[in-house]
């Protein structure tokens, strides 16, 4: 089946400095989103993007389709930014395939 | 717009016993899902269902049992509980297959 594999599996930074987390898919992409989980548990939509760049303030997104690959880009981090960060690539029963996340740490 | 909610957001359970978890959305979506998340590990699909009325099971069905009855409901029944049910549960709808999708806020099961 589909593998969605999430790198680097934690990450730990100072405040004010800038990240990339990286999706690799195993099959053709397609409705790829990006969610930050907070630590309260809650899962927030960052980006659908299942190809092109999208921005949204500090946060940035690239899905490269042909090459099966979607990168989150974090820049100034603040410690709000803290949590664990997830893609999910669309499977065929309509769900999202997830990888094992991201685990984000900005210290102050 | 409330968007996704779930309800209970906590609950712990004696093995054996029963429970329902109730998800709401209000954004007129065909698509609802049941994930569960498990510590270390991304989110795995319990089922799923395409329209009002229908259902199908997703990766992890055993032990699990759901029902659409009104297009903006779609509850997840745990029949005899067991501790390996024990998990943070998240229900999700999107518009159709393969469009943005959108996350209750969680519901953590104990099973003790």
């Amino acid at each position: 089946g589909i593998q969605v594999e999430q790198s680097p599996p934690d990450l730990i930074l100072q405040e004010g400095a800038n990240s990339t987390l990286r999706c690799n898919f195993s099959d053709s992409v397609n409705n790829l989103q990006w969610f930050h989980q907070n630590p309260w548990g809650q899962l927030i939509n960052l980006f659908y993007i299942p190809s092109g760049t999208k921005q949204n303030g500090r946060l940035s997104a690239t899905t490269v389709a042909t090459e099966r690959y979607s990168l989150l880009y974090i820049s100034s981090s603040q410690t709000t930014d803290s949590g664990v960060y997830f893609c999910g690539n669309g499977g065929s029963q309509g769900n999202l395939i997830f990888g094992k996340g991201t685990k984000l740490s900005v210290k102050p | 717009n409330a968007g996704v909610t779930q309800t209970p957001k906590f609950r712990v359970l004696k093995t054996g016993q029963s429970m329902t978890l109730l998800c709401a959305q209000d954004m007129n979506h065909e698509y609802m899902y049941w994930y569960r998340q498990d510590p270390g590990m991304g989110l795995r699909l319990i089922h799923y269902s395409v329209g009002e009325g229908t259902t199908a099971k997703g990766e992890v069905p055993d032990g699990y049992n759901v029902s659409r009855l009104k297009k903006q409901n779609f509850l997840l029944g745990l029949e005899s509980a067991a501790p390996s049910q024990t998990s943070v549960y998240f229900c999700a709808s999107s518009r159709a297959m393969n469009t943005e999708a959108f996350f209750g806020q969680g519901t953590r099961l104990t099973v003790v």
